[in-house]
């Protein structure tokens, strides 16, 4: 069965405090992984899509990586205003865009300043 | 960048009426919209894969008649909650793919049935 995980749950950290969120999948066939940021009451804002081991990819603060297992979402010297949730998201295979994607459960982030 | 809508953005019903939710894409057509449940704190749950023009397909445990989703035209899909109660209060939330098969999430509408 697809699953997403990911770890910590929480997080919190000092401005400027660097750190990694991590995203574990089981899909049989991958066919894409997301990055979602969320702010509460909204929904999620598209941050990356990462289609193969190997790929990285980075928008502005934030690295997102993949491996055949996992994905790291690296942020560097965070602000405030970076605080949400991060979601993680896997599509399996499928040759139409109904292929659904399963979502991990989050990671809060709260950067403090 | 592709822009998705939904309206209301937050609806106050009885227990035992019924709310549509509508959810349109805005600068593209989309193929197919998703709808998803999130309750406080948790992560998105799949409810249904709605293509134009043909019957949506349900996940699991989601009961078809409550959840009435239609999606008449390729830029907007409804979700209708019927004989809502209390249980259903929650943060509904729509996505929409295009031919580039990201998903492009709306703002989502919290409904609370009273």
């Amino acid at each position: 069965e697809d699953q997403v995980t990911q770890s910590p749950e929480a997080l919190r950290l000092q401005e400027g405090e660097s750190s990694s969120l991590n995203c574990s999948y089981t899909v049989s066939g991958l066919r894409g992984l997301f990055w979602y940021r969320q702010d509460p009451g909204k929904g999620p804002e598209f941050l990356f899509t990462l289609y193969s081991a190997g790929e990285e990819k980075e928008k502005e603060r934030l690295k997102a990586t993949l491996t055949k297992k996992e994905s790291f979402l690296h942020i560097t010297a965070p602000k405030p205003e970076d605080s949400a949730t991060y979601l993680c998201a896997v599509q399996g295979p499928g040759r139409s865009s109904a292929s659904k994607i399963i979502f991990g459960s989050g990671t809060r982030l709260s950067i403090r300043p | 960048g592709a822009v998705v809508s939904q309206h209301p953005s937050w609806v106050i019903c009885k227990s035992g009426t019924s709310v549509k939710i509508e959810c349109r894409s805005l600068d593209f057509q989309a193929t197919t919209m998703f709808w998803y449940r999130q309750f406080p704190k948790q992560s998105l749950m799949l409810m249904a894969t709605s293509n134009e023009g043909s019957k949506a397909t349900y996940e699991q445990g989601v009961e078809k008649d409550k959840f009435l989703i239609n999606h008449a035209s390729l830029t907007l899909s409804t979700l209708t909650v019927t004989s809502a109660h209390p249980e259903d209060s929650s943060f509904y939330i729509c996505s929409a793919t295009g031919t580039d098969y990201e998903q492009y999430f709306g703002p989502g509408t919290r409904l609370t049935v009273t």
